[in-house]
């Protein structure tokens, strides 16, 4: 049964640094990675999406990356601003299926 | 990216009443729904898969008969919750994948309260 597990579950950081969030999968025979963002009360927002052959992916101030073989994936948030305040997601998908398992989180918050 | 919107946004009702939740994929179409719960502080658990035109496929430990599951055409699927109580209430978040093992997108939720 896939597991995934996300560390920190809370990180508090300052304006402006670059901070890592991670997130780990115990079977890593996955089709996909991704990660969403949840404000409080609210639905997800998608991030990025890794497919298994990928290695990351970028979004702005954001990148994804992706190692399959040691079942890890960790999302860079460079220069990190108070509007990125958050839960990060992140979820994966196994082969021949759609269904997401996903991690319980990490709560970021930036401060001012 | 595409928009998929859940209605109500929120509901209170009361203990023996049934609620529906409708999950609509607005600029596609999504033969699969998922539909997810979310406890306080906790991480999204689905609770089923619907599959426009069949029947539903619940997860283990989901009663198919307490939360049904209608997916009547490619746009919209209805999860009613019924005689609710309130161990029912929770975040109830409904997703949608445009097409094949793609990238999914969720609606923003609807709150429940059973009282």
């Amino acid at each position: 049964k896939q597991e995934v597990t996300q560390i920190p579950a809370a990180l508090s950081v300052p304006e402006g640094e670059n901070l890592v969030l991670n997130c780990s999968f115990t079977d890593s025979a996955i089709y996909n990675l991704q990660w969403f963002r949840q404000d409080p009360g609210k639905g997800l927002t998608s991030l990025l999406l890794i497919q298994s052959s990928q290695r990351e992916q970028t979004s702005g101030r954001l990148n994804a990356s992706l190692d399959k073989s040691s079942g890890r994936s960790t999302l860079y948030i460079a220069a990190s601003q108070p509007g990125d305040s958050a839960t990060y997601l992140c979820a994966v998908t196994q082969g021949g299926s759609e269904k997401l398992v996903f991690g319980k989180g990490t709560k970021l918050t930036v401060n001012p | 990216g595409a928009v998929v919107s859940q209605h109500p946004s929120w509901v209170i009702c009361k203990s023996g009443t049934s609620v529906k939740i409708e999950c609509r994929s607005l600029d596609f179409q999504a033969t699969t729904m998922f539909w997810y719960r979310q406890f306080p502080k906790q991480s999204l658990m689905l609770m089923a898969t619907s599959n426009e035109g069949s029947k539903a496929t619940y997860e283990q430990g989901v009663e198919k008969d307490k939360f049904l599951i209608n997916h009547a055409s490619l746009t919209l699927s209805t999860l009613t919750v019924t005689s609710a109580h309130p161990e029912d209430s929770s975040f109830y978040i409904c997703s949608a994948p445009p097409g094949g093992l793609s990238e999914q997108f969720f609606g923003p939720g609807t709150r429940l309260t059973v009282l």
